[in-house]
């Protein structure tokens, strides 16, 4: 079946401007992550949405960035005002449940670029 | 804190040699290990998921061990590939009330050469 899907798969923006991440889940998946990877750098959890749960949003580095899920489907990564500091790649990942019982499938990135 | 370390954070072998990968992890409780591989511009893809009770996990040339009393874990790929040049991600998740998250490694980026 279909995986996980992103898009757009690269976004170029200037400082300054707002950008939004869409994330598409595989059907059923309850769970939906959204991670930030830096150049040569590991993943960085950002959000986690459970269900109908309030997410947490532990991992969100600024008040700039924001996301929302509908229901268990699309959920979409909101960047204000963005910085050259948020350039990275944005992976979105889903699973049947939590991680501490389902594995995460993950989606192919957003690369973001602010110049 | 919950912290994964994964070393070395870079290797270069011949293709058809072997190399091993080591994570250590303080994650706590613990209820699993996974070793993801990532390739270039793509995102990480599930290669092993080791429990509690597990020491020992292969999927085709690769071999996760895991010894959850010094809280270590190896992943062993034999024979390498060019194909096998890729970064390797070890994720450690908890039990109860942190079961929400994983805890990720940095990972360790391996080139396979000719």
């Amino acid at each position: 079946g279909a995986g996980v899907s992103q898009s757009p798969s690269n976004k170029v923006t200037e400082k300054g401007k707002d950008v939004e991440l869409r994330c598409d889940p595989i059907s059923g998946h309850t769970a939906l992550y959204w991670y930030r990877q830096r150049l040569g750098q590991g993943l960085e959890f950002l959000i986690y949405f459970q269900g109908n749960s309030a997410p947490d949003k532990s991992g969100l580095p600024s008040d700039r960035f924001s996301a929302e899920r509908t229901g268990e489907s699309v959920s979409t990564l909101t960047i204000q005002r963005t910085q050259q500091e948020d350039s990275a790649v944005y992976l979105c990942a889903s699973s049947l449940g939590r991680p501490s019982s389902y594995e995460q499938y993950f989606g192919p990135g957003t690369r973001l670029t602010v110049t | 804190k919950n912290q994964v370390e994964q070393s070395p954070q870079s290797l270069i072998i011949l293709e058809g040699k072997n190399c091993t990968l080591q994570c250590n992890y303080t994650v706590s409780p613990f209820s699993n290990l996974r070793w993801y591989k990532q390739d270039t511009g793509r995102g990480p893809v599930s290669l092993t998921i080791m429990t509690f009770s597990e020491n020992t996990k292969s999927n085709g040339r690769y071999t996760a061990t895991l010894d959850a009393d010094t809280k270590q874990s190896s992943l062993h790929i034999t024979a390498s590939q060019l194909s096998d040049s890729a970064s390797y991600i070890c994720v450690v998740s908890a039990r109860g009330t942190n079961a929400g998250k994983s805890t990720f490694g940095d990972g360790t980026t391996l080139t396979v050469k000719p």
